[in-house]
């Protein structure tokens, strides 16, 4: 039973471009959460998809967006990167009605703005 | 503004002890909390929850004591073996289970042989 799974694991950019991450929900849930984690810091939430709308979202500028696609697999983009915006990027999943709050998170996506 | 606070950034114990995290809240309407787990170069993983109605959560070696008139609580992890040495996360949720997440900074705990 593959868990969560996000790619790419390590990326490099240079300040003004934009990136793209990708991620794959564990086999069954449906709703796909992102957080940034900076260092020295806890995840810290971006935005949460469920059947392809975006239902919750943070404190995170609109340069942060998202989209879930039909099978349930979800991308984050980030324009205009900013130096600030290195950090590690976690992908989580978790089933909608579900009653234990658990979110089961990927390895993560390492992004380093220069 | 800092709603879930882990003041104490490590705690070093011994192998066969107990290990007491400690995770201070601020947002009176939070109403469900977790505690994760994060080894190097791993996402969190999910250790033991608590709703606002309970006090207390046990769950084989971890128990979780919730405190809300102190907008506290605590894991407690008896006895602490070497393999639970890694960060350990203090989350809290306003809306229930599956709703968005606010964590605290972390706690690195390490357990000596």
């Amino acid at each position: 039973d593959a868990g969560v799974t996000q790619s790419p694991t390590h990326l490099i950019k240079t300040r003004g471009q934009q990136v793209t991450l990708r991620c794959s929900p564990k086999s069954g849930h449906d709703t796909v959460s992102w957080y940034q984690q900076a260092l020295g810091q806890g995840p810290q939430f971006i935005f949460q998809y469920y059947e392809e709308e975006e239902r919750q979202r943070g404190n995170f500028p609109d340069r942060f967006s998202g989209h879930q696609f039909p099978n349930y697999s979800s991308e984050l983009n980030v324009n205009a990167l900013l130096l600030g915006d290195s950090a590690l990027y976690l992908c989580a999943s978790s089933l909608a009605g579900g009653n234990t709050g658990e979110l089961f998170f990927g390895e993560g996506s390492r992004l380093t703005v220069l | 503004d800092q709603q879930v606070k882990q003041n104490s950034p490590s705690l070093s114990v011994q192998e066969g002890r107990i290990s007491i995290l400690n995770c201070d809240y601020t947002n009176s309407m939070f109403d469900y909390f977790l505690w994760y787990k994060k080894y190097p170069a791993e996402g969190p993983t999910f250790l033991i929850s608590i709703s606002s109605i309970k006090d207390k959560n046990e769950d084989g070696r971890f128990t979780v004591f919730l405190n809300k008139s102190a907008k506290h609580l605590s894991l407690h992890i008896v006895p602490s073996q070497p393999g639970d040495s890694a960060v350990y996360f203090c989350a809290a949720s306003a809306h229930g289970a599956n709703s968005k997440l606010t964590f605290g900074k972390g706690i690195t705990l390490s357990v000596r042989p």
